[in-house]
């Protein structure tokens, strides 16, 4: 079964300490794997696509790395506007439509 | 930038009533995408759309139905509401590289927060 598994739920951290977000997945044929920022009352804001093994994609603070199992989302020296729910989701060759989402990540940033 | 725009931002409607969520795009995209979302369940397809008049269910497409007329415009129908329909309401749409086949994201609408009581 096609699946998509994120940890923590939760995660806070201190302004500047750096950390990592984990998207985990099972799916019969990866044919990208999406990262979003969604902000309290908004709808998801699209960050990065990675395709496969080994690509990397960064923009400001983050940076998205992909394995055959896995994403991290790396957080560098973040700032409180860094706080937001990051929702990472798949789609398989399978199925080109359906795309499989994770339950987030609730990242808060204190000063 | 792709925009996705929702009618409206907040609903209040009565159990019962028709409420129709409206939703355009000005990206020419092929695909459209109507999405609930609740706490502890995350995103949930209820339909979605790969053409104009083309539609196909999702995962829980009970109680609603969809109409896609023109290619901008997507809208979600609930034939006769109920309070287990109270959620947060997400439009999405992509488009479908025939260049390079690859994968392409969603773009989302900033939502429609319903409330049926």
């Amino acid at each position: 079964e096609d699946q998509v598994t994120q940890s923590p739920e939760a995660l806070r951290l201190q302004e500047g300490e750096s950390s990592s977000l984990n998207c985990s997945y099972t799916v019969s044929g990866l044919r990208g794997l999406f990262w979003y920022r969604q902000d309290p009352g908004k709808g998801p804001e699209f960050l990065f696509t990675l395709y496969s093994a080994g690509e990397e994609k960064e923009k400001e603070r983050l940076k998205a790395t992909l394995t055959k199992k896995e994403s991290f989302l790396h957080i560098t020296a973040p700032k409180p506007e860094d706080s937001a729910t990051y929702l990472c989701a798949v789609q398989a060759n399978r199925n080109f439509n359906k795309f499989y989402f994770g339950s987030g990540t609730k990242l808060n940033v204190k000063p | 930038d792709v925009k996705v725009t929702q009618s409206s931002r907040y609903l209040v409607k009565r159990t019962g009533e028709k409420v129709f969520l409206e939703c355009v795009q000005d990206m020419d995209h092929e695909n459209m995408f109507w999405y609930r979302q609740d706490p502890g369940l995350g995103l949930r397809l209820i339909y979605f759309s790969y053409d104009v008049k083309m539609k196909e269910k999702g995962d829980i497409p009970e109680g609603y139905s969809v109409s896609r007329e023109k290619k901008e415009r997507f809208s979600l129908i609930l034939e006769s509401a109920s309070t287990n329909q109270t959620s947060m309401y997400l439009c999405a749409s992509s488009f479908f590289s025939v260049v390079d086949n690859r994968a392409q994201p969603q773009h989302f609408g900033d939502g429609t927060r319903l409330s049926i009581l």
